[in-house]
């Protein structure tokens, strides 16, 4: 069966330092990748989604970015972390056709301070 | 672009009532409508799916949701709420370009 991990559980970072969120997938293959944001009280915004190793698109322009070197892993980064960056970053995959649910990790809480 | 309105971002029932959610969509295209929830600090888990076969479609934990073409509606249900239910529920519609869209989110309490 598939599964999905998402590391750390939960980060403390302060205003200014890097990031760095992976996100692995188990038991299928090239599957789309995303990752979430979710600040507090609000809806998931899609930050980032894959289609395939090297292959990223960004849905709105902040300071993160996202990678994916090899077909399962996805990982988000951050040069410089802002207080806004704070909140439940998930990460999900999904297959490729239209009528796939996506399904997400337990994902990570990220605090800046 | 492919959307969802979910109406009403809390909305508090007593156990053993009837469980409403109601979602609202928008779309070009023939749409795959999804809904999740999502327990304090988890991920998002499907409840259930529509994908243009029945248009009551059944999911876990009891709750059904209807399609309705006409109503442009996808509202979510469950006959007897139970204090488990409490969490916070989203509608998704399957964009053209496989991107999913999540509604805002409604917060359901249940009291006992």
């Amino acid at each position: 069966s598939q599964t999905i991990h998402q590391w750390p559980a939960t980060l403390v970072q302060p205003v200014g330092s890097p990031l760095s969120l992976e996100c692995t997938v188990e038991g299928t293959s090239n599957p789309n990748l995303y990752w979430y944001r979710q600040a507090a009280g609000r809806g998931l915004q899609l930050l980032f989604y894959s289609v395939g190793i090297g292959q990223i698109s960004s849905e709105v322009p902040q300071n993160l970015s996202a990678s994916r070197p090899q077909d399962r892993q996805f990982i988000l980064s951050s040069k410089k972390l802002l207080l806004s960056d704070s909140g439940f970053y998930l990460c999900a995959w999904s297959g490729t056709a239209r009528w796939d649910e996506q399904f997400f990790g337990p994902g990570t809480r990220l605090t800046v301070l | 672009a492919q959307s969802v309105t979910q109406l009403g971002s809390h909305v508090s029932v007593s156990e053993g009532a009837l469980v409403l959610l109601r979602c609202n969509y928008s779309s070009s295209v023939p749409p795959y409508l999804f809904w999740y929830v999502q327990y304090p600090n988890q991920g998002l888990q499907l409840l259930l799916k529509y994908t243009s076969a029945a248009t009551l479609v059944k999911g876990i934990n009891g709750f059904e949701a209807e399609f309705k073409k006409s109503e442009t509606s996808f509202h979510l249900t469950k006959p007897s709420a139970h204090m488990s239910d409490a969490a916070e529920y989203f509608c998704a519609v399957s964009d053209k370009n496989n991107d999913m869209r999540f509604g805002a989110g409604t917060r359901l309490t249940v009291k006992p």
